[in-house]
């Protein structure tokens, strides 16, 4: 089974609008974190936001919020104001446990396109 | 500036050949992995070292080997037995400190192709 799951192959919304990115995960672990990385075309990762399981509120970075429904187990990637920039592909990817160096699950990505 | 570089940005591939893919990084981070990334596919994890001299499989290691001599350096061998090596390769590391909020600091990746 898919430890993380991306549901939108693609998504187009309008400059100035808002966009959700759905993310459901798996896993049986207390502790945990979600997050949530943006892609270019250059190919570069560049991360966006975090949010950790035992967080109680939802985490926000200037125009980037995370949807964090824990009984779900959902994380939806909240874009406020679209910007043309923002046209890209986004990754939800969670860490399971808190052992030193443990790596990051990949879900297969949600392609954006931002038109004017 | 500290960062992780990887070389080359573009290389080639011959069948039956053995390329290795460069990622050095200044960031003095513990952790480093390696992931491949398909088209559709998302990223998928080949390898990762949690210290020098140790390292362990990810999802998808057969085909290919890694090293990690020095903490800075943890170079991807793509070797003749992963027959579809054409792919988008990203190198990553971490401070290892062991907190859920550790995230990944990537390089700009190298795309891998057959000839």
């Amino acid at each position: 089974a898919q430890k993380i799951t991306q549901t939108q192959p693609g998504m187009f919304v309008q400059e100035k609008e808002a966009v959700t990115l759905d993310c459901t995960y798996d896993t049986s672990d207390q502790s945990y974190g979600l997050f949530w990385y943006k892609q270019p075309s250059s190919g570069e990762m560049i991360f966006l936001i975090y949010q950790g399981s035992y967080d109680e509120q939802n985490a926000t970075e200037g125009r980037y919020s995370l949807n964090f429904q824990k009984a779900r187990k959902s994380a939806n990637l909240v874009i406020s104001a679209s910007q043309l920039g923002d046209s890209a592909m986004y990754f939800c990817a969670m860490r399971e446990g808190n052992q030193a160096g443990t790596a990051l699950i990949f879900g297969k990505g949600t392609t954006l396109s931002v038109s004017s | 500036d500290g960062g992780i570089t990887q070389s080359p940005k573009y290389l080639f591939r011959k069948e039956g050949q053995n390329v290795t893919l460069s990622c050095e990084q200044n960031l003095n981070h513990d952790a480093m992995y390696w992931y491949r990334q398909d088209p559709g596919q998302g990223l998928r994890l080949i390898y990762y070292s949690q210290i020098v001299n140790d390292f362990q499989k990810g999802d998808i290691a057969e085909g290919y080997s890694v090293s990690r001599e020095k903490k800075e350096s943890f170079p991807l061998t793509v070797t003749s037995a992963q027959k579809n090596p054409t792919a988008f390769y990203l190198c990553a590391s971490s401070p290892g400190v062991g907190t859920t909020d550790e995230k990944l600091f990537f390089g700009s990746g190298t795309q891998l192709s057959v000839l």
